[in-house]
């Protein structure tokens, strides 16, 4: 059964550093996600992405953030400049009729 | 404002007895309710879905949910629940051809042998 993947499964990272977090969608979706969940709170959604451009974005999702999909298979959450709180559990999806998510990776900043 | 709202942070239920996870959703438009379930490492993973119809329905696993529009509550069910079923269940709100989907916080299901 396809299936999204996501790496790193956890990364650890400076203040201050940026980070990448990666994904691949499941091949014939067209319709793409990011959302976050800090630890003991609720998932929360941060950004879609739709023929290559941004459809809707939360307010969470300021200009240290950034989406892209560099080839026809990854789809990529940039953070230019961690901060702790930016320190969580980060999920993609990706959709046709409805979202399937990765496993997440977990984003530790110290 | 669109939320949803699990009020059962934590439940345990030994293994064999019947379960019902309660969800409460506020959405303006008619809702397009959704059940995920995610067990530790893993990702979230749809259990069953309501768009319109039939308002009891059914997903994987065993799993079943009713809309009840008048209470605004689309709670899980399941008759026998198995060791397996331990995990967090999301419900979350959203239509189906809009970008995001509103979550609840979770409830974190033990299942005691």
């Amino acid at each position: 059964e396809p299936e999204v993947t996501q790496t790193p499964s956890h990364q650890v990272t400076q203040m201050g550093q940026e980070v990448i977090l990666r994904c691949v969608p499941i091949s014939n979706h067209l319709y793409f996600y990011w959302y976050r969940q800090i630890l003991g709170q609720k998932v929360e959604f941060l950004v879609s992405f739709y023929n290559n451009e941004i459809s809707e974005k939360s307010e969470i999702f300021d200009d240290q953030f950034s989406v892209e999909r560099p080839d026809g298979s990854n789809f990529t959450l940039k953070i230019r400049s961690t901060k702790l709180e930016d320190s969580a559990m980060y999920f993609c999806a990706s959709k046709s009729n409805e979202q399937f998510f990765g496993p997440g990776t977990r984003l530790t900043v110290l | 404002a669109q939320s949803v709202t699990q009020p059962d942070i934590h439940i345990t239920v030994s293994e064999g007895a019947s379960l019902e996870l309660r969800c409460n959703y506020s959405y303006g438009a008619t809702p397009y309710l959704f059940w995920y379930v995610q067990s530790p490492g893993q990702g979230l993973q749809l259990l069953l879905k309501y768009f319109s119809g039939d308002t009891l329905v059914q997903g994987i696993k065993g799993f079943e949910a009713e809309f009840k529009r008048s209470q605004s509550s689309f709670n899980l069910r399941k008759p026998s629940v198995h060791w397996s079923d331990a995990a967090e269940y999301f419900c979350a709100v959203g239509p189906y051809n809009t970008d995001k989907l509103i979550f609840g916080t979770g409830t974190r299901l033990q299942v005691f042998p």
